[in-house]
């Protein structure tokens, strides 16, 4: 069965230190990735997706299939980047249908 | 224009009652999707319309779920005889076309409570 594993609920960095948010996937078809983020009090909006292989605010994420791994990655954390992080997996077949992981909370600290 | 928009932001109820949860989407977007984030959750998905018809109601719990949206925009999310475990944020999103991996514009939710 599909599934999103996301294992760090809270991940807290310095401010200018590297961030690895980590998310593991598990599907039998030809995955399609994203990344979704919350700000305090915002809505959730897509940061990235897989298949578009862009930086968005100096975020990155990497499709590894042989891992099962979408892990979104930054190598210096600002401030600014305080948020929820969800990876979410596209399942539906011809419709957009997503599953999210239960997200990963970033605290960047001054 | 204007985003996503879900009234009310808050319901509180009653164990048994009856509630609707109202959605209006992005002007020109023929997708909607209602999704369910409990807490500490990841938002769960619920149903998706295409235009004015239900393409996929899978995610639906039981049958004291159910949504309609009659003229293809206002979407309405009707939950029958409410359970203390329905208590979550009920999100709401459109998509332009529904294309599959089209970016997804979400609400700021309705957070439900059932006492």
């Amino acid at each position: 069965a599909q599934r999103v594993t996301q294992p760090e609920k809270l991940l807290s960095v310095f401010k200018g230190a590297p961030v690895e948010l980590k998310c593991n996937y598990s599907y039998s078809g030809s995955p399609e990735l994203f990344w979704y983020v919350q700000y305090s009090r915002q809505r959730l909006q897509l940061l990235l997706r897989h298949i578009s292989r862009e930086s968005i605010k100096g975020f990155t994420a990497d499709l590894n299939k042989g891992e099962t791994s979408f892990h979104l990655k930054k190598p210096f954390a600002q401030e600014e980047d305080s948020a929820m992080y969800y990876c979410a997996l596209l399942y539906g077949g011809a419709t957009n249908k997503l599953i999210f992981g239960t997200g990963t909370l970033l605290a960047v600290q001054p | 224009g204007a985003g996503v928009s879900q009234t009310p932001s808050n319901k509180v109820t009653e164990k048994g009652k009856y509630v609707e949860l109202r959605c209006d989407p992005i002007s020109g977007h023929t997708a909607l999707y209602w999704y369910r984030q409990s807490l500490g959750q990841g938002p769960e998905f619920l149903i998706y319309f295409q235009g004015t018809g239900a393409a996929d109601d899978s995610g639906l719990p039981n049958d004291r779920f159910f949504a309609v949206r009659p003229e293809g925009s206002v979407s309405t999310l009707k939950i029958q005889r409410t359970e203390r475990g329905d208590s979550a944020v009920y999100l709401c999103a459109s998509s332009r076309t529904g294309g599959a991996g089209e970016k997804l514009f979400f609400g700021s939710g309705t957070q439900l409570s059932v006492l």
